[in-house]
């Protein structure tokens, strides 16, 4: 079965450029969570979403960022305009359900953002 | 303030050895405690998840242990591999009924295995 595949697997831009990250989950799976992993902060999850439904946003570091799910097999994460701090290396995760119930979340290889 | 704390930061031993893994947490209410492995360049994999009434689960030659009382879980790898050299995040989840209560994640140990 292919895990959570996520693309670009790297990508580098200059700052004020607009950044697309995308994820396409593990079929059946119905949560979905977007993470950001830094050597000073470590892992840190920005959003999550249940059915299709962004349930808890508070993660998200400001309006720069948003993320969109907009069917069970696709979500986004957008940085615009992005800036040198938002370097770090984005991780998508799925799961069966709402990982409140115990269940394993599986990840991404991520995606490595560069901003110059 | 609710935290998960890791140690060591970074551990080395030699192939076939073993060694043990801590990670203590304040959060509360609790619901339930994860350990993953992420190896370099790619993403975690989780090992094992534990709620408060389990003691110990394991996932071949890996247990995690919990003590809820303590607030304390360690997570012991037995006859190290060097497949085993990776970094090990202990994150746990707060309680919330049934839904997603916030995760707390630790800030992983650093673990590498020498031939």
């Amino acid at each position: 079965d292919a895990g959570v595949i996520q693309s670009p697997r790297h990508e580098v831009t200059e700052m004020g450029q607009e950044v697309t990250l995308r994820c396409k989950p593990i079929s059946g799976h119905n949560s979905l969570f977007w993470y950001r992993q830094t050597m000073m902060r470590g892992l840190e999850l920005l959003i999550y979403f249940n059915n299709n439904v962004p349930i808890d946003d508070s993660g998200m570091p400001e309006d720069r960022f948003s993320a969109k799910m907009p069917n069970a097999s696709f979500s986004t994460l957008k940085i615009q305009p992005s800036e040198p701090r938002d370097s770090a290396v984005y991780f998508c995760a799925s799961s069966p359900r709402d990982s409140g119930l115990g269940q394993p979340q599986h990840f991404g290889d991520g995606t490595r953002l560069s901003i110059l | 303030k609710n935290q998960v704390e890791q140690s060591p930061q970074s551990l080395i031993i030699l192939e076939g050895k073993n060694c043990t893994l801590q990670c203590n947490y304040t959060v509360s209410p609790f619901s339930n405690l994860r350990w993953y492995k992420q190896d370099t360049g790619r993403g975690p994999v989780s090992l094992t998840i534990m709620t408060f009434s389990e003691n110990t689960k394991s996932n071949g030659r890996y247990t995690a242990t919990l003590d809820a009382d303590t607030k304390q879980s360690s997570l012991h790898i037995t006859a190290s591999q060097l497949s085993d050299s990776a970094s090990y995040i202990c994150v746990v989840s707060e309680g919330r009924g049934s839904t997603l209560g916030r995760l707390y994640f630790g800030r992983g140990t650093q673990l590498t295995v020498w031939p």
